[in-house]
């Protein structure tokens, strides 16, 4: 079936650095995506979303593109700081409710 | 603003008890609400949604049921636990559109519920 995935299950980057995390989705239907952050113990938190009549939308620190002719997405965070350090979920929706998540990627900040 | 409560925070029960976790939202009315169910590093899997109140849609057969008595609440309920309903559970709820209802979804701090 279709499915929201992630390209890497785990990403460890140094401290200020950029943080790039992918990815791919199969569902041409979906038009919303959203980039969602969850620490340890805790519920998913919103980062960022973007439809699809866009291809870049940015927030404070992070950037979200969207390439639909290949069916990927990308979180780029600027200037990664420690309190970055989660897990990263993609989810697609298209208009039924209901948001598809992928199996995320776990990202470590080196100090 | 608008914030969502869940309840417990962690639960520790037997196989063959029941289960009922409750979920409110407060700050917004006729809210989507949603429970999922999260293993140990795994994504989120979708049990229930609600688009109003006594309205519950199931996604997969299981051992549980969700209900909402009341427009901002949302509750979701076992007879008889399993070892493998154990897992991270998630209420989420989003506002109802205009045109469209798909948005971005905000969760609770989850319940943690081992079943032994």
């Amino acid at each position: 079936g279709e499915s929201v995935g992630l390209h890497l299950p785990t990403l460890s980057v140094q401290e200020g650095d950029n943080s790039i995390i992918n990815c791919a989705y199969s569902n041409s239907a979906s038009d919303y995506f959203i980039w969602y952050k969850q620490e340890s113990g805790k519920g998913p938190q919103f980062i960022i979303d973007i439809r699809s009549n866009m291809d870049k939308r940015q927030g404070q620190r992070v950037t979200v593109l969207l390439n639909k002719t290949v069916k990927h997405l990308s979180l780029q965070i600027a200037a990664t700081q420690p309190g970055d350090s989660a897990v990263y979920f993609c989810a697609e929706g298209k208009n039924d409710y209901k948001l598809s998540f992928g199996a995320g990627t776990t990202v470590t900040v080196r100090a | 603003s608008q914030t969502i409560h869940q309840w417990p925070a962690t639960l520790v029960q037997p196989v063959g008890s029941p289960l009922s976790l409750e979920c409110t939202v407060e700050g917004t009315s006729n809210p989507n609400l949603y429970w999922y169910r999260q293993a140990a590093g795994r994504g989120l899997q979708l049990l229930f949604y609600s688009v109003g109140i006594g309205q519950i849609s199931s996604e997969v057969p299981q051992n549980l049921s969700a209900s909402r008595p009341q427009d901002r609440q949302f509750i979701l309920s076992s007879k008889k636990l399993l070892l493998s309903d154990s897992g991270f559970y998630l209420c989420a709820w989003s506002a109802r559109g205009t045109t469209r209802d798909t948005d971005t979804q905000y969760f609770g701090p989850g319940t943690r519920l081992t079943v032994l």
